[in-house]
């Protein structure tokens, strides 16, 4: 069945770096746009990343909300099925679960990974 | 960016009781709206996309509605495991996609 697992998380201190991966399985990753959705602790979903399907003969594209733009990288490798997160200059408002999920063709996510823990503290 | 917003923020039911909660965007998003429903401790679950179309394994007593800025997510008869928080997101127009900031299905 298809799944996505999230690992990576854990407690950095502001200004702290940290990388998060996505395992996918089930599915044929190379097709799918993947995304990264966070939630802060008590509070809604924020779409923050997403990274197109690539190919041999395609380009990858991302993009980033705002609110992390210029602090965090998406990336991809095909030939693991996995998704990777860089976050960088980490805040105390990055505290979240992160959530990679499925970019399905009429535009939603589906599935979503179980998440993992951020938390940015001193 | 289009702007979701939910209404309201909390609901509290009875099981068996029948429940519509409302999500409207800032601008016309067409149908293309998703509801998603999330327990504690879970992830986020797609329940209907399209605004009307329920994914795989959903229970028909969830029904979507709506189209242009106004939507409706209806529970025809509540069931103890439907009480969650109901998020609704646009994928009209993206990046960025957005979420309403979600309604909370309680026990009355």
């Amino acid at each position: 069945q298809v799944q996505l697992v999230e690992s990576g998380g854990g407690l950095v201190k502001p200004g702290g770096s940290l990388r998060l991966s996505c395992a996918a399985s089930g599915f044929t990753f190379n097709d799918y746009y993947m995304s990264w959705i966070r939630q802060a602790p008590g509070k809604g979903l924020e779409w923050i990343s997403s990274i197109s399907y690539s190919g041999p003969y395609s380009a990858t594209y991302t993009n980033y909300a705002d609110s992390v733009r210029g602090r965090i990288t998406v990336s991809r490798d095909n030939a693991k099925n996995a998704m990777y997160l860089q976050m960088n200059n980490l805040r105390g408002e990055d505290t979240a679960v992160y959530y990679c999920a499925r970019v399905v063709a009429w535009g939603g996510f589906d599935p979503w990974g179980q998440g993992t823990l951020v938390t940015v503290s001193s | 960016e289009i702007v979701m917003t939910q209404s309201p923020a909390t609901l509290s039911v009875s099981p068996g009781e029948r429940v519509t909660l409302s999500c409207r965007a800032g601008q016309s998003v067409g149908s293309n709206l998703a509801w998603y429903q999330q327990k504690p401790g879970q992830a986020p679950r797609l329940l209907i996309y399209y605004a009307s179309t329920r994914a795989t394994g959903i229970p028909a007593r969830f029904s979507g509605s709506g189209s242009g800025t106004e939507f409706t997510l209806t529970i025809s008869s509540l069931q103890s495991e439907d009480f969650a928080v109901y998020y609704c997101q646009q994928y009209s127009s993206w990046p960025p996609w957005t979420f309403g900031q979600g309604t909370k299905v309680e026990i009355k």
